[in-house]
C-alpha cells in the first residue's frame, strides 16, 4: 500500500541553524515527490517537486530536497532557517498518471530566535 | 489572478443537514481534487476528477459525493453530514490532465484556502 511517513511531528531549530525534515515513502513504482508548506490558517504552497533526472532538487525560499531511491526517502533541507520558515511541512507522493496523491502527517517547525 | 476559490470558508452545521462546499478554479485546469486534513493524519484524498464528467474515489470517499459538470467547478457534497466529517477541507486543481500526456515540470497542484467544517 502507498504511504508517506514523516517521522518527526515537531522540530525546533534556532534561527540561522540548518534544517533537515525527513520523509520516507512506500510506493509500488517510482513516484512523483513533493514538499508543501502550510502557514497557520493558510492553504498549501508547493516548495519543490521531483519528477525525474537530477536527484537533488532546488525549490523556493532556499529549500532543497534529495531523492534517494535506495532509501525511499525525499528529505527536505535548508542551510539557514529564518523565523518566517515556522510552519507545517508536508511531504507527498503522486501517482505517475497524476491522479492520486498521498500525504504524510506533517512536521511542525518551530524557529527559536 | 490564477486561483482556486472555496466557499464557504467556515461552516458550522448539524448532523444530517445536507451541505455543499463549492470549489472553482480560473486556470482552465482539467484535474481537480478534494482533500480533508485532520490533525496527525495529514491530507487525505476524498475524490478527484480528471476531466468534465470524469470522477473517481480517493482514499476516503465514504459519506461524500462530487460532481464535475463544468471544467471550472468541482463541488463537494455531504448528503448527511456526521460529526466525524468535522475537518478542514481543501480543493486543488492541476494543469496535468493525468494519463493523457507526459507530466512536465510545470505540472503541479494549486490548493484553495480551505473550508473549516464543523458538524455538531
Amino acid at each position: 500500500a502507498q504511504s508517506v511517513t514523516q517521522p518527526d511531528i515537531h522540530i525546533t531549530v534556532s534561527e540561522g541553524a540548518s534544517l533537515e525534515l525527513r520523509c520516507n515513502y512506500s510506493y509500488g513504482a517510482t513516484p512523483y515527490l513533493f514538499w508543501y508548506v502550510q502557514s497557520p490558517g493558510q492553504g498549501l504552497q508547493l516548495l519543490l517537486k521531483y519528477f525525474s533526472g537530477d536527484t537533488l532538487v532546488q525549490g523556493i525560499k532556499g529549500f532543497e530536497a534529495e531523492f534517494k531511491r535506495s532509501q525511499s526517502s525525499f528529505n527536505l533541507r535548508k542551510p539557514s532557517v529564518h523565523w518566517s520558515d515556522a510552519a507545517e511541512y508536508f511531504c507527498a507522493v503522486g501517482a505517475r498518471n497524476f491522479n492520486k496523491f498521498y500525504f504524510g502527517s506533517g512536521t511542525k517547525l518551530n524557529v527559536k530566535p | 489572478e490564477a486561483q482556486v476559490t472555496q466557499n464557504p470558508r467556515y461552516l458550522i452545521t448539524v448532523t444530517g443537514k445536507k451541505l455543499t462546499v463549492t470549489c472553482s478554479q480560473n486556470m482552465n485546469h482539467e484535474y481537480m481534487s478534494w482533500y480533508r486534513q485532520d490533525p496527525g493524519l495529514g491530507l487525505r484524498q476524498i475524490y478527484y476528477s480528471m476531466n468534465v464528467e470524469v470522477t473517481d474515489k480517493g482514499d476516503v470517499p465514504e459519506g461524500y459525493k462530487v460532481s464535475r459538470k463544468e471544467k471550472r467547478n468541482f463541488p463537494l457534497i455531504l448528503e448527511s453530514p456526521s460529526p466525524n466529517q468535522t475537518s478542514l477541507y481543501f480543493c486543488a486543481s492541476s494543469s496535468n490532465p493525468g494519463g493523457r500526456r507526459r507530466t512536465t515540470l510545470t505540472d503541479t497542484q494549486y490548493f484553495g484556502p480551505g473550508t473549516r467544517l464543523t458538524v455538531l
